[in-house]
């Protein structure tokens, strides 16, 4: 099973608009840490945001904002007026304690954004 | 540059042949990851490294895959016998300590194997 969900493959969207990238995950772990990622066409991906799991506040950087919920086990990642330089794949991650005691990452299968100008 | 490097960016080689990918982690940092990234997918784990040993490779798909990390800085991804299923873009990525923190990645390097 999937453990971290991105359901959305692909979305397209105008300029100014807002977009919400949905993430769902799975652990039996109470210690575990969430991250966004964002791969642009350059390729390399840059970090966003992370996140513990005791820690539900949402947060907000300047357009960007994240919804953390763990009653749907959801993280979900939301921008504001979207420019065109948004434009590339954001992937969730999420980071437990594997089988051999040590921290591994998990990553989703990514949404591609389009901004469209 | 303090950011995480690899190289070669690309590297074409035949069915069979051996082929080494290096990575040079950011200074410091003692956790290093080797994802690799099929089109279209998200990075897939295939082994990190906690200073100089390897504290999980559960990740490699089989032993044509080795990876070390000899002095606990540079690490090379070594893959034998390559088949053209090995082609992706291999990414690694450090972080300061261990998997909870954010990871810092390069740029991948893109293997084809023809």
């Amino acid at each position: 099973a999937q453990k971290v969900t991105q359901a959305q493959t692909e979305i397209s969207v105008v300029e100014k608009e807002d977009v919400t990238l949905d993430c769902v995950y799975e652990t039996r772990d109470t210690t575990y840490y969430l991250f966004w990622y964002k791969q642009p066409p350059s390729g390399e991906l840059v970090f966003l945001i992370r996140r513990n799991s005791f820690d539900e506040q949402n947060e907000i950087s300047g357009r960007y904002s994240w919804n953390f919920q763990k009653s749907t086990s959801s993280f979900n990642f939301t921008i504001t007026a979207s420019q065109v330089v948004d434009s590339a794949v954001y992937f969730c991650a999420l980071s437990e304690r594997g089988a051999s005691g040590t921290y591994k990452y998990i990553f989703g299968t990514g949404t591609r954004l389009k901004v469209l100008a | 540059g303090a950011g995480v490097s690899q190289t070669p960016s690309n590297k074409v080689t035949e069915k069979g042949k051996y082929v080494e990918l290096r990575c040079d982690p950011i200074s410091g940092h003692t956790a290093l990851y080797w994802y690799r990234q099929s089109l279209g997918q998200g990075p897939e784990f295939l082994i990190y490294f906690q200073g100089t040993g390897a504290a999980d490779d559960s990740g490699l798909p089989n032993d044509r895959f080795f990876a070390v990390r000899p002095e606990g800085s540079v690490s090379t991804l070594k893959i034998q016998r390559t088949e053209r299923g090995d082609s992706a873009v291999y990414l690694c990525a450090s972080s300061l300590t261990r998997g909870s923190n954010e990871q810092f990645f390069g740029p991948g390097t893109r293997l084809t194997v023809l």
